[in-house]
């Protein structure tokens, strides 16, 4: 079993429409969880991290963490066809410097 | 403006040439690391660093070598690359002591190795 599922889609939606990509992992030390939004031949940056289980808001984003299902989640609102990327999710046991575990990403394409 | 830098951007040669992927970031960051970028795997980590003349193998570091003799800079450096080395490459930074694991990613180098 991989360390990190993630779906690659595409998953495809129209302007305006509730987002959610998921990731589940297998390695229960780890404790911050990130997400990343890679545009095409760009570098990935960093959208969200969390720490440990929660829900954590920033704007019309929303990460959650789910620590005893090993699940976490990012919800976009209001999709925009600017969000159109990929979305990869991180994690890791350790704060600081630690190794970085990816999923392998999920294409969003968000319609007008 | 606060950023990772790669040279080259893009870069074609042939197997046993040969290569240095620079890397610079102007953040004063003490962790850098390198990554491959290849469809269906992700991002894996090759090398990384905690502070100058301090690296580490990550989870792909065959046919790699790193330097870390400044602490801005971070050369990826590809002594006999072959065809399976054909990526696109990250280079990233983050400081040690932090609230968040971020790490600022540089704009990539798409290598082709014929």
């Amino acid at each position: 079993q991989k360390e990190v599922e993630q779906d690659p889609g595409p998953l495809s939606v129209p302007e305006g429409a509730i987002v959610s990509l998921n990731c589940t992992y297998s390695n229960s030390a780890f404790q911050y969880f990130m997400w990343y939004r890679q545009y095409s031949r760009k570098g990935p940056e960093l959208l969200m991290y969390t720490y440990s289980s929660g829900n954590k808001e920033d704007g019309r984003f929303t990460a959650q963490v789910d620590k005893s299902s090993k699940y976490i989640s990012l919800f976009i609102r209001d999709s925009q066809p600017s969000d159109s990327a990929t979305y990869l999710c991180a994690m890791s046991a350790t704060s600081g410097y630690s190794t970085l575990t990816f999923g392998k990403g999920t294409m969003l394409l968000v319609s007008p | 403006e606060a950023q990772v830098t790669q040279n080259p951007r893009y870069l074609i040669t042939v197997t046993g040439k040969k290569l240095t992927v620079t890397c610079s970031q102007n953040m004063n960051h003490e962790y850098m690391s390198w990554y491959r970028q290849d469809p269906g795997l992700g991002l894996r980590q090759i090398y990384y660093s905690m502070n100058v003349e301090v690296t580490d193998k990550g989870d792909v570091p065959e046919g790699y070598k790193v330097s870390r003799k400044e602490k801005r800079n971070f050369p990826l450096i590809l002594e006999s690359p072959s065809p399976n080395q054909t990526s696109l490459y990250f280079c990233a930074s983050s400081p040690l002591r932090g609230s968040t694991d971020t790490q600022y990613f540089g704009p990539g180098t798409r290598l082709t190795v014929l």
